[in-house]
């Protein structure tokens, strides 16, 4: 059964700095990682989706990577900001299934 | 597009009553998912439909617990009788295909009292 864990469970950072959020997963046999955030009492919202024939996606500041062969993704938030606070999420699709299989995520807040 | 659509978004109700989510997912999509939040246990997948068919329900904790897709638009998750540890917030998802980006609902705080 795939477990997937997030490290660290809670980060505080000063605004402008770089950042890194870790993700690891126990099966490395999964179809594709996705990144997303969740601000307080809100839904989620995808960030970022890598296959796993892809080793990292870029959207604007945020770089995702993806390492199979060590169960590893990485998510990197460049010169972050205030408003990056929030949950950061990553969950891994098995090869042989549809559902994901979250983390419990990173809670993140950007101190002004 | 309005995206994944989900009522109510707050439920309060007493132990023992029947308590019906409801789901719209994004027109066009092929594939719809439900998942529970809890603190303790974080998001957990209870079951997802491809073109209306269940396909997987190993998550759904109980027979309490029932599912339905009558059609491409529309989902209901039904906990008859409920428990105050089905307290969670509840949310749904869709996708257009087999392993592409899910797109959440808002989800449905659900308090059983």
């Amino acid at each position: 059964k795939q477990e997937v864990t997030q490290i660290p469970a809670a980060l505080s950072v000063p605004e402008g700095e770089n950042l890194v959020l870790n993700c690891s997963f126990t099966d490395s046999a999964i179809y594709n990682l996705q990144w997303f955030r969740q601000d307080p009492g809100k839904g989620l919202t995808s960030l970022l989706l890598i296959q796993s024939s892809q080793r990292e996606q870029t959207s604007g500041r945020l770089n995702a990577s993806l390492d199979k062969s060590s169960g590893r993704s990485t998510l990197y938030i460049a010169a972050s900001q205030p408003g990056d606070s929030a949950t950061y999420l990553c969950a891994a699709r098995g090869g042989g299934a549809d559902g994901l299989t979250f983390g419990k995520g990173t809670h993140l807040i950007i101190q002004p | 597009d309005a995206g994944v659509i989900q009522s109510p978004r707050h439920e309060v109700t007493e132990m023992g009553q029947e308590v019906t989510l409801r789901c719209k997912p994004i027109s066009g999509h092929d594939y719809l998912f439900w998942y529970r939040q809890t603190m303790m246990r974080g998001l957990e997948l209870l079951i997802y439909f491809n073109n209306n068919v269940p396909i997987d329900d190993s998550g759904m904790p109980e027979d309490r617990f029932s599912a339905k897709m009558p059609n491409a638009s529309f989902s209901t998750l039904k906990i008859q009788p409920s428990e105050p540890r089905d307290s969670a917030v509840y949310f749904c998802a869709s996708s257009s295909q087999s392993g592409d980006t899910q797109y959440f609902g808002p989800g449905t705080r659900l308090t059983v009292l």
